[in-house]
């Protein structure tokens, strides 16, 4: 069965650091990759997603993901905090061909210290 | 604008009493899903829809029931809800295939005591 695990539950930057997020997943078969954020009091928009074209995926706000099939994981990162980034972001793995099924991670809160 | 709206956003009630949460997307996707959120356990779903008149468990089913008669549509209904139930909900749809971005809705806070 597939399954995601984001590595640290809450991550604190500081503004202008490098900002990434862990995530690491299991799968029998090449998987679809995604990356969410939620805002506080929001639903959750995606940032980005791996489909099997490039490796280095890149999303909206800065942010951007390589996909490293060798270590089975689908890290997130962003060159520069800024404050706006502070929120919950969730990883999620797409199983089973021909439906849209997300298997989603814990979840990792980022934190912008000014 | 493309959204997908849920109501109520906000509900306190108490054990057993039937409650009904709407879902409604206006995008005509095909796929339609409920999920949960519960801290330190991220997302499970908890029933899903591949289209009008098809719907399916999904990882945590048990005290919920779904329904879709319409494409835009996706009810959420808690017949006899209890404590376990106090989570928050979100509704997503998309077109149908794996690779297919979700859209999610704002989210309901329920609470049941």
């Amino acid at each position: 069965a597939q399954s995601v695990t984001q590595l640290g539950s809450h991550v604190s930057v500081s503004e202008g650091a490098l900002v990434l997020l862990r995530c690491n997943y299991s799968s029998s078969v090449p998987p679809y990759l995604f990356w969410y954020v939620q805002y506080p009091n929001q639903g959750l928009q995606l940032l980005l997603k791996y489909t099997s074209a490039a490796t280095l995926v890149k999303g909206i706000n800065g942010f951007e993901a390589e996909f490293k099939k060798s270590e089975t994981s689908f890290h997130l990162t962003k060159p520069s905090a800024h404050m706006s980034d502070a929120a919950e972001y969730f990883c999620a793995v797409s199983v089973r061909k021909g439906a849209q099924k997300l298997v989603f991670g814990q979840g990792t809160r980022l934190t912008i210290n000014p | 604008e493309a959204q997908v709206t849920q109501n109520p956003r906000y509900l306190i009630t108490v054990t057993g009493k039937k409650l009904t949460v709407t879902c409604s997307q206006n995008m005509n996707h095909e796929y339609m899903s409920w999920y949960r959120q519960d801290p330190g356990l991220g997302l499970r779903q908890i029933y899903y829809s591949m289209n009008v008149e098809v719907t399916d468990k999904g990882d945590v089913p048990e005290g919920y029931k779904v329904s879709r008669k319409e494409k835009r549509n996706f009810p959420l209904i808690l017949e006899s809800p209890s404590p376990n139930q106090t989570s928050l909900y979100f509704c997503a749809s998309s077109f149908a295939s794996s690779y297919n971005e979700q859209f999610f809705g704002p989210g309901t806070r329920l609470t049941v005591l």
